[in-house]
Parts: structure tokens; sequence; C-alpha cells
């Protein structure tokens, strides 16, 4: 059973760009969310897509967009960055979207903006 | 509006004794509540979760006790290990996990 896999684990993009980010969800799994995770804060939801619609969005802004393909895998999509969107973002996929303590986590992306 | 907070950002215990880490909530509509741990360079994992029907889960040295009329929820670590050295984040569960700002447990040899 292969877990949740991220990619890149590391970027750094100057403010004004794009970014995708990528997630691979665990086998079997069907919903994937995504979290931003400021320095020495919690994560904060961002939003999640239970096949390929999404189903709930966190206090994020539109330029925060994001993708589910029909294997389940996801993309985060970032425009116009802005230096405050610098943080650890982390994919979780589930089998469905209340998911009683069945989110697992990938490793993140770190993204820093200059 | 912090939904979840964790008014502690560190901890510190040593080996053997017992560590407790504390987790206040606003919203009574929330009716699961998590633990997850986080190791630096990895994501968050889930540890032990209680339902609101209950006040205290138990799984080997980890104990989650609530407090529904207080809004409180606590994590207990019994005996304390090294490898316990990791962030704390308690977490409501609706659809969506709301986190706390996390406790960066240090347990000390």
């Amino acid at each position: 059973e292969t877990g949740v896999t991220q990619s890149p684990t590391h970027l750094i993009k100057t403010r004004g760009q794009q970014v995708t980010l990528r997630c691979s969800s665990q086998s079997g799994h069907n919903t994937v969310s995504w979290y931003q995770q400021a320095l020495g804060q919690g994560p904060q939801f961002i939003f999640q897509y239970y096949r390929e619609e999404e189903n709930g969005r966190g206090n994020f802004p539109p330029r925060f967009s994001g993708l589910q393909f029909p294997n389940y895998s996801s993309e985060l999509n970032v425009n116009a960055l802005e230096l405050d969107d610098s943080a650890l973002y982390l994919c979780a996929s589930s089998l469905g979207s209340d998911s009683r303590g069945g989110y697992t986590f990938g490793s993140g992306t770190r993204l820093t903006v200059v | 509006d912090q939904q979840v907070k964790q008014n502690s950002p560190s901890l510190s215990v040593q080996e053997g004794r017992i560590s407790i880490l504390n987790c206040d909530y606003t919203n009574s509509m929330f009716d699961y509540f998590l633990w997850y741990k986080k190791y630096p360079a990895e994501g968050p994992t889930f540890l032990i979760s209680i339902s609101s029907i209950k006040d205290k889960n138990e799984d080997g040295r980890f104990t989650v006790f609530l407090n529904k009329s207080a809004k409180h929820l606590s994590l207990h670590i019994v005996p304390s290990q090294p490898g316990d050295s990791a962030v704390y984040f308690c977490a409501l569960q609706g659809g969506k996990l709301i986190f706390g700002q996390g406790t960066e447990l240090s347990v000390k040899p």
C-alpha cells in the first residue's frame, strides 16, 4: 500500500509568479484535501476534492485553485504569488469526504516566495 | 477566529514521566476529535481520536480525554519516551480538519 506522495519537496518562486504542486493519493483513497501550514501554526484547510469535484473550501482567495484527476491524484495551483504564501503545503487523502481519522498526509511541499 | 487553541507552544518532560498536552475549542457542533503527531520533514500522522459520545479513549501509552462541558481535550502520554519528541496537533473533524497551533513536545533522556 503506497502512501501519499507530494512533489516537489521544496520550491522557491518569485512574487507574482504561479506555482503548481502535485499530490498522489494513497491507493484506494478517492478524496484529496489540501492544507497550508505557515511557520508556527497548525495546518489550515484550503479545499477538498471528491471524485474530481471541489467539495468544500476554506478561507482562501480564488487565486488558490485545484484539480483532481480520474486516478484521484491532485494539483494545487496558486497564481500571483505573495510573500505570505510561503508555507508548507500538505496534501491528505482519504476514503470519503468525512473519514473518521482516516486521513493520510504527505510530507508536504515547502514553498518559499521571495 | 481561532476555533481550536493549544495554548502551550512547547512542553519539556523527563523520560518515563507523564506528558499532558491540552487543547480548547469553541464550537460545540463538532463530534469527533483527533490528535496528530508531526516529525520534522514529515506530514502529520494520526495518533488517536475520540467521539463526543465518550469522555476517554485509550491506546497503549496514549489516552485522550474529552470534557465537553469545558470544551477541552487533552492527550496523556505515559510513560513518555524520547521518540515521542515531536509537534502534536489536536484537530476537530467536520468534513475537514480544523487544527490547533501545535505543541512541541521534547522528552529528555
